[in-house]
């Protein structure tokens, strides 16, 4: 079945630190792959995707680029702020998988002044 | 701005009590979908609809009972509830599954449910 790992929290860093969330994945179909962003008493939103093998998708900053020979879909931003501190999960859905999402557990951003 | 509305956003219930939780999108999206989500766990998949059809049941106990009148609502009836069903519930909807592309999913802000 299809999985996706992600990198382990909670992650702490000083702002204007550069930030990278590691995730992986295995599917049986062709992937499109998600991050999304929890903000604390919200629910998730979608924060960038990509579609299609070597497609970067961005939003806010935020970058991940499909690398289908590494299964990997890594998030990253050059410089964080205090108002990044959420939750991020990163997921998948293939057209085999009659409707339903993979996620991963989230990993935990706390962004300090 | 969100396109799925869940209310309510806060609820306290018994044991014995009976309520629902309701949600609404306003995306012309085909697919609504029920997730659970506990402290210090994975989000769990409860239920899909597609095209107002239930299409996964994810080995969710009876005592979630899910109702889909239309495409644009879903319901999910409470009753005999256990302190561990504590957890925010998150609905989501998204374009429909059927071998056609998905895409995305949109998420409400969360029901967050307390059993005592």
């Amino acid at each position: 079945g299809d999985s996706v790992t992600q990198m382990e929290g909670p992650v702490t860093l000083s702002e204007e630190a550069f930030l990278t969330i590691n995730c992986t994945y295995t599917a049986t179909g062709y992937p499109s792959l998600f991050w999304y962003v929890q903000y604390p008493g919200e629910g998730l939103q979608l924060l960038l995707k990509a579609t299609k093998a070597d497609d970067k998708g961005s939003n806010k900053g935020f970058e991940a680029t499909y690398r289908k020979e590494t299964t990997s879909f890594h998030l990253e931003k050059g410089s964080v702020q205090v108002s990044d501190s959420a939750v991020y999960f990163c997921a998948l859905n293939t057209n085999t998988n009659a409707g339903k999402s993979t996620f991963g557990d989230g990993t935990t951003l706390t962004v300090k002044p | 701005e969100t396109g799925v509305t869940q209310t309510p956003r806060h609820l306290v219930m018994g044991m014995t009590n009976k309520k629902s939780l309701k949600c609404e999108q306003h995306l012309g999206h085909n697919a609504m979908y029920w997730y659970k989500q506990s402290a210090k766990k994975p989000l769990e998949l409860m239920f899909v609809y597609n095209f107002k059809e239930q299409t996964e049941n994810n080995s969710v106990p009876s005592r979630f009972s899910p109702e889909c009148p239309n495409s644009s609502h879903l319901f999910l009836h409470l009753h005999t509830l256990q302190p561990e069903d504590s957890a925010l519930y998150l609905c989501a909807s998204s374009h429909a599954g059927q071998g056609a592309f998905i895409g995305e999913l949109f998420f409400g802000e969360g029901s967050r449910l307390t059993v005592l």
